[in-house]
């Protein structure tokens, strides 16, 4: 049973970065890709971008600019970075694994890391 | 960017009904269409892949469907359980977008 377990700083100033990071246990982290989402309080959810072993990322076009996705394979850990943030990224953050074999889900997610931007 | 719709935003219904909620692709997305639940509170969990695939553990009253660019999720007997936000996600290609999610409410 695979564990993804998130942690990073949950308040932040504007023009900081936000910086996460992911864990993932109990399964082999090499047969995967690796997600962040987020979700504004109240609202849905938002793809960020993802990561492969290889370390091709994609990102969602209106965060390309401040976004980065690296991972760590020695330590079984994926990471994001925000530069810049603003309370409109304000959100719950969540990472998730990609299941990528004849279709592609989201099949185990974190438990959500809470990111409050504030002055 | 493929946008993602669903219908309706809400409903309501009581324990026992069966419960339909439609999403709509803005082009095709072949099969690539996954449905998540999220109680309150509560991270996402995959409910339906591959549009009418069911994951281990997921109860056989769930269950998803396809026509081109429309998809649904249908819930046969609904369970106390069951009332949260329904979201469908696009993974035919980046960015993977979700729909605006779908709240099922206790009547």
């Amino acid at each position: 049973q695979v564990l993804l377990q998130q942690w990073g700083a949950g308040l932040l100033k504007p023009s900081e970065t936000l910086s996460l990071t992911c864990g993932v246990s109990g399964e082999s982290f090499s047969d995967y890709q690796w997600s962040w989402i987020r979700q504004p309080p109240g609202k849905g959810l938002e793809w960020i971008g993802e990561i492969n072993l290889g370390g091709t990322t994609n990102y969602d076009p209106s965060l390309q600019s401040r976004v980065t996705i690296s991972i760590d394979r020695s330590k079984n850990q994926f990471s994001l970075k925000l530069n810049f943030v603003t309370a409109a990224d304000t959100a719950i953050y969540y990472c998730a694994r990609a299941t990528d074999f004849w279709s592609y889900y989201l099949d185990s997610w974190g438990q959500g890391t809470p990111v409050t931007v504030s002055s | 960017d493929i946008q993602m719709t669903q219908s309706p935003s809400s409903l309501s219904a009581s324990v026992g009904d069966r419960v339909t909620i439609t999403c709509r692709a803005s082009q095709s997305v072949n099969t690539y269409l996954n449905w998540y639940q999220q109680r309150p509170g509560k991270a996402p969990q995959l409910l339906i892949y591959a549009a009418s695939s069911l994951p281990s553990g997921v109860p056989s009253r769930f269950s998803g469907s396809a026509s081109g660019t429309q998809f649904a999720l249908t819930i046969n007997g609904l369970q106390p359980e069951d009332f949260a936000t329904y979201y469908c996600q696009q993974t035919y290609t980046s960015p993977r977008t979700f729909g605006p999610g779908t709240k099922v409410e206790i009547k």
